[in-house]
């Protein structure tokens, strides 16, 4: 049973406009969340984190949501630029994994210019 | 955060023939080293974790004898696919970290062909 989840498999929006990516984790025990994005045939590149004690954090276009009632978390890109386009993964952990991570099966993202 | 290259980008093999896939870490003391591996359009999957100077652990259902993982410094780790079949094509990306970290960095990735 997947622990977390990204239930669209892909998404699509227009230049300029806020692209919005969900996350769902199954595990009360993740603490820590990691959105990673990833361009075909190279490894995935740090995006944003954000801990179980925060609900928002905020890196220039890159905004990281926390809801831990809901178990579910969503990455907010504005304005969306065509450079964007990538595979966005969502990662998850906590004590029980040390420092591996848990990923999500990954969104992918089309800007369109 | 730290440079992380792997060595091939892309190698392409007969069945049969193992490969060895090189993981470094350029600036950055990792104590510990992830593999993972890439199937199209799926997610990454943690194949193996392993710690400087101690034998990997592998996630279920990764056979340990075919994916040989050595950790023998805190700057190289290897992967190697011993007897690589078909189904062994894949994306395999290695990723470091420290204790007192909390993210990951991930290297470039290789791509492993076999015919």
């Amino acid at each position: 049973d997947q622990q977390v989840k990204q239930n669209s498999p892909s998404l699509s929006v227009q230049e300029g406009r806020i692209s919005i990516l969900n996350c769902d984790y199954t595990n009360s025990m993740f603490d820590y969340f990691l959105w990673y994005k990833k361009y075909p045939a190279e490894g995935p590149t740090f995006l944003i984190s954000i801990s179980s004690i925060k609900d928002k954090n905020e890196d220039g276009r890159f905004t990281v949501f926390l809801n831990k009632s809901a178990k579910h978390l969503s990455l907010h890109i504005v304005p969306s630029q065509p450079g964007d386009s990538a595979v966005y993964f969502c990662a998850a952990s906590g004590i029980d994994y040390g420092q591996n991570f848990v990923f999500g099966p990954g969104t992918r993202l089309s800007v369109l210019p | 955060g730290a440079v992380v290259s792997q060595h091939p980008s892309w190698v392409i093999c007969k069945s049969g023939t193992s490969v060895k896939i090189e993981c470094r870490s350029l600036d950055f003391q990792a104590t510990t080293m992830f593999w993972y591996r890439q199937f199209p359009k799926q997610s990454l999957m943690l194949m193996a974790t392993s710690n400087e100077g101690s034998k990997a652990t592998y996630e279920q259902g990764v056979e340990k004898d075919k994916f040989l993982i050595n950790h023998a410094s805190l700057t190289l780790s290897t992967l190697t696919v011993t007897s690589a079949h078909p189904e062994d094509s894949s994306f395999y990306i290695c990723s470091v970290t420290q204790v007192t970290y909390n993210e990951q960095f991930f290297g470039p990735g290789t791509r492993l062909t076999v015919l």
